[in-house]
């Protein structure tokens, strides 16, 4: 079975710019979940789709954005980007069939955006 | 509020010594998950394990061996027998019933030398 896969897997943009990052999911799983990874605030949680609806969404301001598509594909869009939106992006989803069931999360290689 | 601190920031042993990771956290929930992944250099965080907050029994998969007591609210991660593979960031994570986030510790990064 095919791992959660992320494209890119590099990025460079420039400040104030927008970008879209994207993440297969493993087949199958229908929850995807994004994280935020930087050395001073460690893995933070973004939000999380299910069956194409935003179920969660961490502290993170408007400019961060997501969508889920009906093939369980997710994109994630920064607006706007701020040098502190440098970071390794992480996908991850989940075999999660109802709302109320926890189900482990596998991880994408991540996308590492740098904002110069 | 849900925290989970991993206190160890860098551990650094030689190879076929026992390593163990601390792992300590606090939440309110009387049902929630912990899980352990690993990040190699490559980026990508790996899998370990998940704990119910209800099964409090041991595991033991390989070198790899988990304790998990609710008394101390601690899941501490045992590696045995060392192997330079094993060298990566180690994250503990916390997850309550209704939630989907997932509750990083800042992780360890454990670096093992032959």
């Amino acid at each position: 079975k095919a791992g959660v896969t992320q494209t890119p897997r590099y990025l460079i943009k420039t400040r104030g710019q927008q970008v879209t990052l994207s993440c297969s999911p493993i087949s199958g799983h229908r929850s995807v979940s994004w994280y935020q990874q930087t050395p001073g605030q460690g893995l933070q949680f973004l939000f999380e789709y299910f069956s194409e609806t935003q179920r969660n969404k961490g502290n993170f301001p408007g400019r961060f954005s997501g969508r889920q598509f009906s093939n369980s594909r997710s994109e994630m869009n920064v607006s706007t980007l701020e040098l502190g939106d440098s970071a390794l992006y992480l996908c991850a989803s989940s075999g999660r069939v109802s709302l109320d069931r926890v189900y482990e999360q596998y991880f994408g290689p991540g996308t590492r955006l740098t904002v110069t | 509020a849900q925290k989970v601190t991993q206190a160890q920031t860098e551990i650094s042993v030689v190879e076929k010594e026992d390593v163990t990771l601390d792992c300590v956290y606090e939440t309110r929930d009387t049902t929630y998950y912990l899980f352990w992944y690993k990040q190699p250099p490559s980026g990508e965080l790996v899998f370990l394990i998940r704990r119910n907050s209800f099964d409090e029994q041991n595991e033991i998969s390989g070198r790899y061996s988990w304790n998990f007591q609710k008394s101390t609210s601690s899941f501490n991660f045992t590696i045995t027998a060392s192997q330079v593979v094993d060298s990566a960031v180690y994250f503990c994570a916390l997850r309550n019933q209704a939630g989907t986030a997932l509750i990083f510790g800042k992780g360890t990064t454990l670096s093992v030398s032959s």
